[in-house]
């Protein structure tokens, strides 16, 4: 089994919409986890922490289910400019404890 | 704000020339990685350095190498471009736990190599 696995999607959802998706983890040892932004062609930039409490900023809710093994992420009032590939960071055999997942495709549709 | 920094948005080498991209952070990171990042594949890292002088190997290393003289500089080589290192690769800097606030990882915008 991988280490951290995502659902590439796409996700195609209209605008005004909540969208959720999850990214499940292997490695249960870990306590960081995090989820990344990635706009076409550009590098991937930090959207947010994931605590064990959860963590809310604004229109985006990140939480862990460590019961589970897994993150989600939340989007509430999608905007176009959502649109990108989201990217999750769990446990994993990475240089420093981290691994990436190949990340979910989001799109979102006037 | 961290910054990083990569040498190049662009480059295109012919096969057999070697190939040095450098990245540069500004936050007196002790972690610096070396990704690329290929269509349906994700990232895959290429190597890590957790320290002047000290380097891993990632998952991907062959045909690479990496030099770390200095604590903000991280360079990628590729001994002799082939096609197949064709590509969009991303260096990436962190704190080590304890060192800073978090450790997760922050990018430069990424260079891409095309190798003809």
């Amino acid at each position: 089994r991988k280490e951290v696995e995502q659902d590439p999607g796409p996700f195609n959802v209209p605008e005004g919409a909540t969208v959720a998706f999850n990214c499940t983890y292997s490695n249960s040892a870990s306590q960081s986890f995090f989820w990344y932004r990635q706009d076409c062609r550009k590098e991937p930039k930090l959207l947010m922490s994931v605590y064990s409490s959860g963590n809310e900023d604004g229109r985006f809710t990140a939480q862990l289910n460590r019961a589970s093994q897994y993150i989600s992420l939340l989007i509430r009032d999608s905007k176009l400019s959502d649109s990108a590939t989201y990217l999750c960071v769990g446990p994993g055999g990475g240089a420093d404890g981290l691994t990436f997942g190949k990340g979910t495709h989001l799109i979102i549709q006037p | 704000d961290v910054k990083v920094t990569q040498s190049s948005r662009y480059l295109v080498k012919r096969t057999g020339e070697k190939v040095f991209l450098e990245c540069v952070q500004d936050m007196d990171h002790e972690n610096m990685f070396w990704y690329r990042q290929d269509p349906g594949l994700g990232l895959r890292l290429i190597y890590f350095s957790y320290d002047v002088k000290m380097k891993e190997k990632g998952d991907i290393p062959e045909g690479y190498s990496v030099s770390r003289e200095k604590k903000e500089r991280f360079s990628l080589i590729l001994e002799s471009a082939s096609t197949n290192q064709t590509s969009m690769y991303l260096c990436a800097s962190s704190w080590t736990p304890g060192q800073g606030p978090g450790y997760e990882q922050y990018f430069g915008p990424g260079t891409r190599l095309t190798v003809t």
